[in-house]
């Protein structure tokens, strides 16, 4: 098993819908997860962090973190067209890996009007 | 908040020829800073990590030789892509971090175009 994977996806909701963005993690990833929005062409920008377990709410952005079941998710409410980007999850490394990020494949959203 | 910047933006060269990247934490100092690759609709493949003052880290698959890496003060590293092909075209970031930001921030990218 890789260490972040995000199987889903190419995703595509209408504008003003809930996206849900979903990512799980090996026992190799420490407890610290980032979510990074892409846009094509340029590099990645964070958009949340999580640490513990449960829900972080920033803005429209809803991070969740379920350690027992090893998931991490992104919830992004009143989707926006400008929202239509590629959203990588991403796990900090554990051990002699920690300080670098293991990143998933990617989840391409695409928010239609 | 912290700021790393990246240079070039992009950059096109002739196949044999070396090319350097930059990258500067501008107000932060980076001890540790981390090198990707992305290949059009792929993910960000880590290349290498390397840490001031000491050698990189490289990747398992990634030739020491041909992407050298130089991390000589807390602020500045560099990549250079040294007789690039045109399999080295790529899309490159780096991403700097200090003793509290374990390496979230990312530069802007150089687009490299070999041909």
């Amino acid at each position: 098993q890789k260490e972040v994977e995000q199987n889903s996806g190419p995703l595509s909701v209408p504008e003003g819908a809930i996206a849900s963005l979903n990512c799980t993690y090996s026992d190799r990833v420490s407890q610290s997860f980032f979510w990074y929005r892409q846009y094509s062409g340029k590099s990645p920008e964070l958009i949340m962090s999580i640490y513990s377990n449960g829900d972080k709410e920033d803005g429209r952005f809803t991070a969740q973190l379920n350690k027992a079941s090893q998931y991490v998710s992104l919830l992004i409410r009143d989707s926006q067209p400008s929202d239509s980007a590629t959203y990588l999850c991403a796990a900090q490394g554990r051990g002699s890996t920690l300080g670098r990020l293991y990143f998933g494949r990617g989840t391409q959203l695409t928010v239609w009007p | 908040g912290a700021v790393v910047s990246q240079h070039p933006s992009w950059v096109i060269c002739k196949s044999g020829t070396s090319v350097k990247i930059e990258c500067r934490s501008l107000d932060f100092q980076a001890t540790t800073m981390f090198w990707y690759r992305q290949f059009p609709k792929q993910s960000l493949m880590l290349m290498a990590t390397s840490n001031e003052g000491s050698k990189a880290t490289y990747e398992q698959g990634v030739e020491k030789d041909k992407f050298l890496i130089n991390h000589a003060s807390l602020t500045l590293s560099t990549l250079t892509v040294t007789s690039a092909h045109p399999e080295d075209s790529s899309f490159y970031i780096c991403s700097a971090g200090d003793r509290g930001n374990y390496g979230y921030t990312f530069g802007s990218g150089t687009r490299l175009t070999v041909v």
